[in-house]
């Protein structure tokens, strides 16, 4: 079974500070997961995505996260907050896809992180 | 454009006046999936649908029913909406494996309001 769980439900920074959200998953496959980002009144766009290539991976707006499969995590920073940062993000672990074409599993969210950045 | 397209964006309508929310994706996937959005709870899986003809519950199924009778499209349904259905809904198209890998592509997402 797969799941997700976001450790902090907010997390507030200043801005310049580092950011630091935290997410844990359970699988019984090595799995892929991802981190979107959701701005208040938009869609969700994807940031990063980890899928077996390199354990820690970049993404876009300067946001990197490290698959740590020791600790089961695949926590999201930033070493610098910006404002535009102020947003909901989530870890996400999509269906186990096998190289036969077939597929199972559902596309999982975390609980969300809502990320506020102080002036 | 690679796109998932949901319509409409925002609608509000009254209790059990059947209602259907579209979503389309111009990417062949295969998979296609609905979530709900509230306040506090996150994104809820509604149903999902891993190929034509073939569709699932997903956590909060109650209330809504989904076909896919062609690859493209994945309409949702509410036959008797109810107020507790007020929500922002998203519609989800995933590309699977192949060379750029696994990927959830999003729609626009559709603001319901049910009085």
């Amino acid at each position: 079974a797969q799941s997700v769980t976001q450790l902090d439900s907010h997390v507030s920074v200043s801005e310049g500070t580092p950011v630091l959200l935290r997410c844990n998953y359970s699988s019984s496959y090595s799995p892929s997961l991802f981190w979107y980002v959701q701005h208040p009144n938009k869609g969700l766009q994807l940031l990063l995505k980890y899928t077996s290539a390199a354990t820690l991976v970049k993404g876009i707006n300067g946001f990197e996260a490290e698959f740590k499969k020791s600790e089961t995590s695949f926590h999201l920073t930033k070493p610098s907050a910006h404002m535009s940062d102020a947003a909901e993000y989530f870890c996400v672990s999509p269906p186990i896809f096998r190289a036969g074409g077939t597929s199972y599993g559902k596309l999982t969210f975390g609980q969300g992180t809502i990320l506020t950045v102080h002036p | 454009e690679a796109q998932v397209t949901q319509n409409p964006r925002y609608l509000i309508t009254v209790t059990g006046k059947k209602l259907t929310v579209t979503c389309s994706q111009n990417m062949n996937h295969e998979y296609m999936s609905w979530y709900r959005q509230d306040p506090g709870l996150g994104l809820r899986q509604i149903y999902y649908s891993m190929n034509v003809e073939v569709t699932d519950k997903g956590d909060v199924p109650e209330g809504y029913k989904v076909s896919r009778k062609e690859k493209r499209n994945f309409p949702l349904i509410l036959e008797s909406p109810s107020p507790n259905q007020t929500s922002l809904y998203f519609c989800a198209s995933l590309r699977l494996g192949g060379q750029s890998g696994t990927e959830a592509f999003f729609g626009q997402g559709t603001r319901l309001t049910v009085v």
